[in-house]
């Protein structure tokens, strides 16, 4: 079945602890990316991948790093999490015009 | 700039038709999307419409896109309880003449059926 996953689902971890999400593809999708959703702002992107070690900034990329050494892999780093990243987190991929196809999402909480 | 704009809640009673607007800026998005969230899940693609297009109509859905005016409604024929979720319209714009497959989400409709 063709998906993206995310993991885990949910997190809950303190100030300062470094943590990663995982995100993978089975589509052979060249484009990956992270948005997060909170309420009222709707999804924003955090960073984005259009192929294979090539990522960019999206609109609100402080605060969090990614990797692309694989195709099917977009891992999200955070390095020493803070309240503010507490938050709803959604990894996506596509390829050419097709529509983004989203996993299921990571609910962060950090205290 | 890039943005889209959407009301936060709309309530109908079953039944009923429910209509979800949406205006964007970006006047060189190829397509614009309808994106529904059920709670605790994902996005799930509803649909989507090419900019060249006026109207798409899927089963009990009808998407019109008024480009001039850069707006897009989501009609939902004989709303169900179960079409009760969050709406998202999103723009897939150009940049140049790349697609860079970044979308621009709306904040996203609060839908509520009422029995």
């Amino acid at each position: 079945e063709a998906q993206v996953t995310q993991n885990p689902r949910y997190l809950i971890t303190v100030t300062g602890k470094k943590l990663t999400v995982t995100c993978s593809q089975n589509m052979n999708h060249e484009y990956m990316s992270w948005y997060r959703q909170d309420p009222g702002l709707g999804l924003r992107q955090i960073y984005y991948s259009m192929n294979v070690e090539v990522t960019d900034k999206g609109d609100v990329p402080e605060g969090y790093k990614v990797s692309r050494k694989e195709k099917r892999n977009f891992p999200l780093i955070l390095e020493s999490p803070s309240p503010n990243q507490t938050s709803l987190y959604f990894c996506a991929s596509r390829t050419g015009n097709s529509p983004l196809h989203f996993g299921n999402g990571t609910r962060l909480t950090v205290t | 700039g890039e943005d889209v704009e959407q009301s936060l809640f709309l309530s109908v009673r079953e039944g009923d038709s429910s209509v979800i607007n949406c205006t964007y800026t970006d006047s060189s998005s190829t397509y614009l999307y309808w994106y529904k969230q059920e709670p605790g899940a994902g996005l799930q693609l509803l649909t989507y419409i090419f900019s060249n297009m006026d109207m798409k109509q899927d089963q009990r859905l009808t998407v019109l896109l008024n480009k001039k005016d850069k707006h897009l409604s989501l009609r939902i024929a004989d709303t169900q309880t179960g079409d009760s979720a969050i709406y998202f319209c999103a723009e897939s714009p150009l940049h140049g003449s790349s697609n860079t497959g970044k979308l621009i989400f709306g904040q996203g409709t609060t839908l509520q059926v009422k029995p």
